[in-house]
């Protein structure tokens, strides 16, 4: 059974900085990853979908890459605004989707 | 992009009563959908598959009998949590596959669930 894993759990910054969140899974054999982001009491939004082939995937100030044969993604946020704050989701598809426990981040101005 | 509908956004209900949740797939069809459950500061942890036209799949500890899940159309998908309890309160969300990013998953925009 897949298991997906991601640290730190919680991450506080002041604004302009650059960071790094860490996603890891146990089953290397998946489709895709996918990071999102979740707002307190809201759904959903993808930020960034990398497939199996491919290595990284960007989108503005965002940055995901992906080693499946060690079973790591990052997602690289740079030059982090207040706007930023929420909790960032990372699910791996083996067929179908299983989720990190996210890292909630704040990013103070 | 393709985009999941669903509905309600928020519901309060009373213990013992049966609460239905739509999830829609707008301007696609999804033969799959699939539900999860989401507690207060925890991931969302997958329910069940629900397939149009069969049977839903449910993981492991999920009670069948007490999630309804009906996929009566290739585009709504219905989770019925019956005889609700205060336990059940929770964020339930909905996602289908996406037909234009490849595997790719499209979300709903989630239901909160309060028992009282």
């Amino acid at each position: 059974k897949q298991e997906v894993t991601q640290i730190p759990a919680a991450l506080s910054v002041p604004e302009g900085e650059n960071l790094v969140l860490n996603c890891s899974f146990t089953d290397s054999a998946i489709y895709n990853l996918q990071w999102f982001r979740q707002d307190p009491g809201k759904g959903l939004t993808s930020l960034l979908l990398i497939q199996s082939s491919q290595r990284e995937q960007t989108s503005g100030r965002l940055n995901a890459s992906l080693d499946k044969s060690s079973g790591r993604s990052t997602l690289y946020i740079a030059a982090s605004q207040p706007g930023d704050s929420a909790t960032y989701l990372c699910a791996v598809n083996n067929n179908d989707m299983r989720f990190g426990a996210g890292t909630r981040l704040t990013v103070k101005p | 992009g393709a985009v999941v509908s669903q509905h309600p956004s928020r519901v309060i209900c009373k213990s013992g009563t049966s609460v239905k949740i739509e999830c829609r797939s707008l301007d696609f069809q999804a033969t799959t959908m699939f539900w999860y459950r989401q507690f207060p500061k925890q991931s969302l942890m997958l329910m069940a598959t629900s397939n149009e036209g069969s049977k839903a799949t449910y993981e492991q500890g999920v009670e069948k009998d007490k999630f309804l899940i009906n996929h009566a159309s290739l585009t709504l998908s219905t989770l019925t949590v019956t005889s609700a309890h205060p336990e059940d309160s929770s964020f339930y969300i909905c996602s289908a596959r996406d037909p234009v990013a490849t595997y790719g998953y499209t979300f709903g925009s989630g239901t909160r669930l309060t028992v009282v």
